[in-house]
């Protein structure tokens, strides 16, 4: 069964700096990964998707890596600022029978203090 | 429409009532997916659908919980006796293609919050 795990759980940094979140899974057999910020009230708003061909994605301030063989991948944060306060979740696809479907982390809260 | 729709946005029930929640995805999106987020946790994959054939309900956890996608747009979950435990944030997700896992973003909706009393 494929885990997902996520660290820190919380983190709390002050506005500019920049800033690593780590996600890891136990089963190395996926297809896809992708990176959610969520917000409170809100849906999930997808980040990044990287394909597991692929060793990395960029958007903007964000950078995520996949290391597929070793089984982590993690989200970098260039010049953080509070309106990136929110709690940003790791996901993998198995991509087999049972489509996409997607096995969460239990996500990092993260604060940007001005 | 703009995004996934979901509705109520809260719904508050009391133990034993059946629920039933409702998903309306991106036009023209093919799966759809149903998830379950407690409280500081991910969320957890339920079921989803491919136009309206149920693909996999391996999620849902006990035959009181039941989904539908008759005409392969909206979809409907529903809760039978509803127990406390069933408390949590239902999400709904659609997505473009019916793939074997072709590597297609989620997007997904507001969530439904269900607090049984």
């Amino acid at each position: 069964k494929q885990e997902v795990t996520q660290i820190p759980a919380a983190l709390s940094v002050p506005e500019g700096e920049n800033l690593v979140l780590n996600c890891s899974f136990t089963d190395s057999a996926i297809y896809n990964l992708q990176w959610f910020r969520q917000d409170p009230g809100k849906g999930l708003t997808s980040l990044l998707l990287i394909q597991s061909s692929q060793r990395e994605q960029t958007s903007g301030r964000l950078n995520a890596s996949l290391d597929k063989s070793s089984g982590r991948s993690t989200l970098y944060i260039a010049a953080s600022q509070p309106g990136d306060s929110a709690t940003y979740l790791c996901a993998v696809s198995r991509g087999e029978t049972s489509g996409s479907r997607l096995t969460f982390g239990e996500g990092t809260q993260l604060t940007v203090n001005p | 429409g703009a995004g996934v729709s979901q509705s109520p946005r809260y719904k508050v029930t009391k133990r034993g009532q059946d629920v039933a929640l409702r998903c309306d995805p991106i036009s023209g999106h093919v799966s759809l997916y149903w998830y379950r987020q407690a409280l500081g946790q991910g969320p957890e994959f339920l079921t989803y659908f491919n136009y309206e054939a149920q693909q996999d309900k391996s999620g849902l956890p006990n035959d009181r919980f039941s989904a539908e996608r008759p005409e392969g747009s909206i979809s409907t979950l529903t809760i039978q006796r509803t127990e406390q435990r069933d408390s949590a944030m239902y999400r709904c997700a659609s997505s473009s293609f019916a793939g074997q896992g072709a590597g297609e973003t989620q997007y997904f909706g507001p969530g439904t919050r269900l607090l049984v009393l």
